[in-house]
């Protein structure tokens, strides 16, 4: 079936400092999406990348989607302490299930 | 925010006891989805369905049954609970068209004592 590969597992910053995370799918996905999961909370929707090639911007985080649609990168750039969290993506079928990534799990010290 | 809601919030319970999560939406979403989650681990789709009358078993194999009757009601229910049940359970819905993008409830933290 379908495998979602995310890394890093972890990842400490400090403050300021640009953060990114990778996402790998071992087969072509229809769509990816990012969320973000902050300790003790559910996971809530960052984005949605469709396109081949995609990238799309909010704020100081930049999503891109790889050419094959096979792979992605979230990242975070001068990081701040409320960007604390899990960030996960989910490799998306045109029917509408995600299979999830491990997740990187993100640290920031002021 | 999204309209989906799950109840209980927490639950501590015995072995052997039979047990429903609540999951509803007012969103009249077709789609909904059950997760289990570890803490600090991934999301693992336990059941999913489209629509009324419609349920599947997801990538992670569960003891748990789901029933769809209604729209917006997407109950979980495990027959007889025992510690390696000790998770926490998150539903989450999405409309079906136009975007894939997945409202999750607060979740469910579910204890087996």
């Amino acid at each position: 079936g379908q495998q979602v590969m995310q890394i890093p597992q972890y990842q400490h910053v400090q403050e300021g400092e640009d953060f990114t995370t990778y996402c790998n799918s071992s087969t072509t996905l229809s769509n990816i999406q990012w969320y973000k999961q902050r300790p003790g909370g559910h996971p809530v929707f960052l984005i949605q990348l469709v396109k081949s090639g995609e990238v799309k911007k909010q704020k100081r985080l930049t999503f891109q989607f790889g050419e094959a649609k096979k792979n992605s990168s979230l990242h975070i750039t001068a990081t701040q302490t409320t960007d604390v969290g899990t960030y996960f993506c989910g490799g998306g079928t045109s029917y509408g299930k995600l299979t999830f990534g491990q997740g990187t799990i993100l640290t920031v010290h002021p | 925010e999204a309209d989906i809601y799950q109840t209980p919030r927490y639950l501590v319970i015995g072995t052997g006891k039979k047990i429903t999560l609540e999951c509803s939406q007012t969103m009249g979403h077709d789609k909904m989805y059950w997760y289990q989650q570890d803490p600090g681990m991934e999301l693992h789709l336990i059941h999913y369905s489209y629509g009324v009358n419609s349920t599947e078993k997801g990538d992670l194999s569960s003891e748990s049954t789901v029933s769809r009757i209604r729209t917006e009601h997407f109950p979980l229910t495990l027959e007889s609970a025992r510690p390696s049940h000790t998770s926490q359970y998150l539903c989450a819905s999405n409309p079906g068209y136009s975007s894939y993008e997945q409202y999750f409830g607060p979740g469910t933290r579910l204890t087996v004592t």
